[in-house]
């Protein structure tokens, strides 16, 4: 079972530039959920999903876009990338939200932003 | 907002040795959850705890869910060099916006 896939694994970007971070989960879950990670800090959440078609802003959205065409995917958009950007991002996802025993993670993108 | 205390920041214990982790909050949870982080690797559940006064076991390791609902306890015992990794406790409460809060996670390197 592949489970949470997250695409890239390491990424370096200039400031200004775009890009998305891919995520794809195989379990058909319903919830799928973006966080990011940084030295000294917990997790924190960016964007979240209940559903395909439906998005909406975590503790720190500012900077990112999401969406959610299909069960399966939920893109992390980077419109203009800043150094404070700089982090390690998790893709997660259960069954649906609050189904924490049964939340995955995908392995991470780790991401520096020049 | 709700925040999540874990200290200290680093462990560093001898294998065999048993280690003791706690968490703390200045709100109160209904649900606890455990995680390890192996690097390179997103974190992975290791025990979720629900009532208060809780105490769950899961091989070497026993989480226990505060009375208060303020705090939480991971141990583990017998420690082996795979166990070297990132802990981290969650919280969250019930209902309605109840996103997961997560500590800042303690480093645990165990020397063989």
């Amino acid at each position: 079972n592949a489970g949470v896939t997250q695409t890239p694994k390491f990424q370096v970007l200039k400031t200004g530039q775009s890009m998305t971070l891919q995520c794809a989960q195989d379990m058909n879950h319903e919830y799928m959920s973006w966080y990011r990670q940084d030295p000294g800090m917990g997790l924190r959440l960016i964007h979240y999903s209940v559903g395909a078609g439906i998005t909406d802003q975590g503790e720190v959205p500012n900077g990112y876009n999401v969406s959610r065409s299909t069960t399966e995917d939920f893109p992390l958009r980077l419109l203009s990338a800043a150094p404070s950007q700089t982090s390690v991002y998790f893709c997660a996802s259960s069954p649906e939200e609050f189904d924490n025993e049964k939340l995955f993670f995908g392995s991470g993108t780790q991401l520096s932003v020049l | 907002g709700q925040q999540l205390n874990q200290s200290p920041q680093s462990m560093f214990i001898q294998e065999g040795e048993d280690v003791s982790m706690n968490c703390t909050s200045s709100s109160i949870f209904n649900t606890w959850l455990w995680y390890k982080q192996d690097p390179g690797e997103g974190p992975v559940l290791l025990i979720a705890l629900y009532k208060a006064g809780e105490l769950t076991s899961n091989g070497r390791l026993t989480a226990q869910f505060g009375i208060t609902r303020k705090d939480s306890f991971l141990n583990i015992s017998a420690s082996i060099p795979s166990d070297v990794g990132i802990y981290f406790c969650a919280g969250q409460l019930t209902g309605a916006n109840s996103k997961l809060t997560f500590g800042k996670g303690i480093t645990l390197s165990v020397r063989p």
